[in-house]
């Protein structure tokens, strides 16, 4: 069965205390993985897709990175403004299947 | 702004009563998609819509969920018969073209059942 686990579930962090989150995955036939931002009350937004093993985006603070059994969202020099819950979702190739498989998130606080 | 707008964006109803729910999503989003999410979970696929064409459903779809995406625009879910369990955010995605596969959500439909 695909999963997906993410951890911490939860971190809080000082403004400008830089740290990881983790998504670990376990699929057969991965076509994409996905990590997107999520406002309390709000729909998820997405922030990155990652195809293969090795691949890395960035946006502003955030640094996504891939590898064959786990993503990892980096986050430099927080601001309080990061602050949400961040989930990862993965796309299997499977049949006519296009649904993501997301993890729980992890909720991040950054304190100023 | 991904351009998915879900009404109503509240709904308080009681046990056994029907509720519906409506995503529109933008015109190119030619497959769309609804899921379900709980307090501390991440979001779980219901079904999604290719054009008009229902391809996939979740075992988690009972027979009293419906959904509908009539000329592929718009889309709608219905539950007959809720229940408490049902309480819980119905998100909207939708994305485009044949090869696009990242999924923009609108801002849900959180759903209390009493």
């Amino acid at each position: 069965e695909d999963q997906v686990t993410q951890s911490p579930e939860a971190l809080r962090l000082q403004e400008g205390e830089s740290s990881s989150l983790n998504c670990s995955y376990t699929v057969s036939g991965l076509r994409g993985l996905f990590w997107y931002r999520q406002d309390p009350g709000k729909g998820p937004e997405f922030l990155f897709t990652l195809y293969s093993a090795g691949e890395e985006k960035e946006k502003e603070r955030l640094k996504a990175t891939l590898t064959k059994k786990e993503s990892f969202l980096h986050i430099t020099a927080p601001k309080p403004e990061d602050s949400a819950t961040y989930l990862c979702a993965v796309l299997i190739s499977s049949g006519s299947a296009r649904q993501l498989t997301f993890g729980s998130g992890t909720q991040l606080t950054v304190l100023p | 702004d991904t351009g998915v707008s879900q009404n109503p964006r509240h709904k308080i109803t009681k046990r056994g009563q029907n509720v519906t729910f409506r995503c529109d999503p933008i015109s190119e989003h030619n497959r769309l998609y609804w899921y379900r999410q709980t307090l501390g979970q991440g979001p779980e696929f219901l079904t999604y819509f290719q054009n008009e064409a229902q391809l996939e459903k979740s075992r988690l779809l009972s027979d009293r969920f419906s959904a509908e995406r009539p000329k592929g625009s718009f889309s709608t879910l219905e539950i007959q018969r809720t229940e408490q369990g049902d309480s819980a955010m119905y998100l909207c995605a939708g994305t485009s073209g044949v090869m696009g596969e990242t999924q923009y959500f609108g801002p849900g439909t959180r759903l209390l059942v009493l």
